[in-house]
């Protein structure tokens, strides 16, 4: 079984501002982790995943998150949000294997406001 | 040169009618899926066809039924429209074969109400 939380629905931050967005994830194999983000009106795109090469991970549009195992976290961050990050952010988890490989598990999403 | 592409994108209808969302991905992947996001915003898988093998099948009423002509195409026809199930439906893609982790790519998704 898998499932993910993402603390926080919405987060609000100014221009220019540090950007968290938190993810906890549980999974009873080695986890794949993804973060996604959602416009308004149109598909998912892919930000960023966890390959289990790198515990650090750099996506696109200057994000990247950081896998932390002991604390089963996968947050995601930016170091200065500008007005076009302003989305939903969702975070998926998939398992390595057994009943879950291939199946994505997705959070709540968090929305993000960038504020001028 | 839509990489997973959906349509229609918008489909209004009335209960009891039965309507079919079409999906095409061009990445050449031989797995792809439906989700359900419903008005939680919480994005829920309900098939998964693998090279046109049924693979995922989730708790889905059976008014749901699926269709993968072939491994570009992965069709959804619901029967006798209810309420409930209006939402957006996402189509997604991933290869099995290329990669381990089976990163899924998004079509535009379908907003369907059902009035």
């Amino acid at each position: 079984a898998q499932s993910v939380t993402q603390l926080g629905s919405h987060v609000s931050v100014s221009e220019g501002a540090l950007v968290l967005l938190r993810c906890n994830y549980s999974s009873s194999v080695p986890p794949y982790l993804f973060w996604y983000v959602q416009y308004p009106n149109q598909g998912l795109q892919l930000l960023l995943k966890y390959t289990s090469a790198a515990t650090l991970v750099k996506g696109i549009n200057g994000f990247e998150a950081e896998f932390k195992k002991s604390e089963t976290s996968f947050h995601l961050t930016k170091p200065s949000a500008h007005m076009s990050d302003a989305a939903e952010y969702v975070c998926a988890v998939s398992g390595a294997g057994g009943t879950s490989y291939g199946k994505l598990t997705f959070g709540q999403g968090t929305i993000l406001t960038v504020h001028p | 040169d839509t990489a997973v592409s959906q349509t229609p994108k918008y489909l209004v209808t009335q209960m009891g009618n039965d309507k079919s969302i079409k999906c095409e991905q061009n990445l050449g992947h031989d797995t792809m899926y439906w989700y359900k996001q419903d008005s939680k915003k919480f994005l829920k898988i309900m098939f998964s066809y693998n090279n046109k093998e049924l693979i995922i099948n989730e708790t889905v009423p059976n008014r749901f039924s699926p269709k993968s002509p072939d491994k570009a195409h992965l069709n959804l026809h619901i029967n006798s429209l209810e309420l409930g199930d209006s939402a957006v439906y996402f189509c997604a893609s991933s290869s099995r074969l290329a990669d381990y982790q089976e990163t899924q790519y998004f079509g535009p998704g379908t907003r369907l109400l059902v009035l």
